[in-house]
């Protein structure tokens, strides 16, 4: 069983709409949770990291966290052409070692 | 530059043959990660070393896999024998410390090729 499962997409949406990225991690004792975005062919770079539950907002982007439901989110509003890549939800029990989701596609049709 | 570097960029290798990757980390950064990640695929955690303690190895897929990181700076990753299994593009990030809250900074990668 995968600790970080994502839908792999790909996630499309309109020009000025509001992207919706779903993570579930499975250890519930993961404290900090991060999204990196992946352009194709590029390495990861990190958009925001949330600890505790509730929501964290950075500009356009808003992480959600539920530790209950073990559920995390990114919400992108306004999505622009750019934001088009592949969005890596990662989780951290507290210790070195994060566990990486597979990443879902996001595409912004202008 | 003041980012994660690694080298080469590429490498085409024919299989049975040993490799090493190599990763610069950002100056002072205490962590440092190797990960694989495969065409469509997220990353598949290797190897981890944090300072001068004894890395922890249990992501490296098997005993061809090797790592180590010299005076706590620049680290290669060596893969004997190579099977068309291994290609695949290898990341290396570094954290001001690990884990937590710690941000990790990726290379470019290296990819790697075997035929």
């Amino acid at each position: 069983q995968k600790e970080v499962e994502q839908n792999s997409g790909p996630l499309s949406v309109p020009e000025g709409a509001i992207a919706s990225l779903n993570c579930t991690y499975s250890d519930r004792g993961s404290q900090s949770f991060f999204w990196y975005r992946q352009y194709s062919g590029k390495s990861p770079e990190l958009i925001m990291f949330i600890y505790s539950n509730g929501d964290k907002e950075d500009g356009r982007f808003t992480a959600q966290l539920n530790k209950a439901s073990q559920y995390v989110s990114l919400l992108i509003r306004d999505s622009q052409p750019s934001d088009s890549a592949t969005y890596l939800c990662a989780a951290n029990t507290g210790g070195f070692k994060t566990i990486f989701g597979a990443g879902t596609r996001l595409f912004v049709k202008a | 530059g003041a980012g994660v570097s690694q080298s080469p960029s590429n490498k085409v290798t024919e299989k049975g043959k040993d490799v090493e990757l190599r990763c610069d980390p950002i100056s002072g950064h205490t962590a440092l990660y190797w990960y694989r990640q495969s065409l469509g695929q997220g990353l598949e955690f290797l190897i981890y070393f944090q300072g001068n303690s004894a890395p922890d190895k249990s992501g490296l897929p098997s005993d061809r896999f090797s790592a180590e990181r010299t005076g706590g700076s620049v680290s290669t990753l060596t893969i004997q024998r190579t099977q068309q299994e291994d290609s695949a593009v290898y990341l290396c990030a570094s954290s001001l410390m690990a884990g937590g809250l710690s941000e990790q900074f990726f290379g470019p990668g290296t990819r790697l090729t075997v035929l």
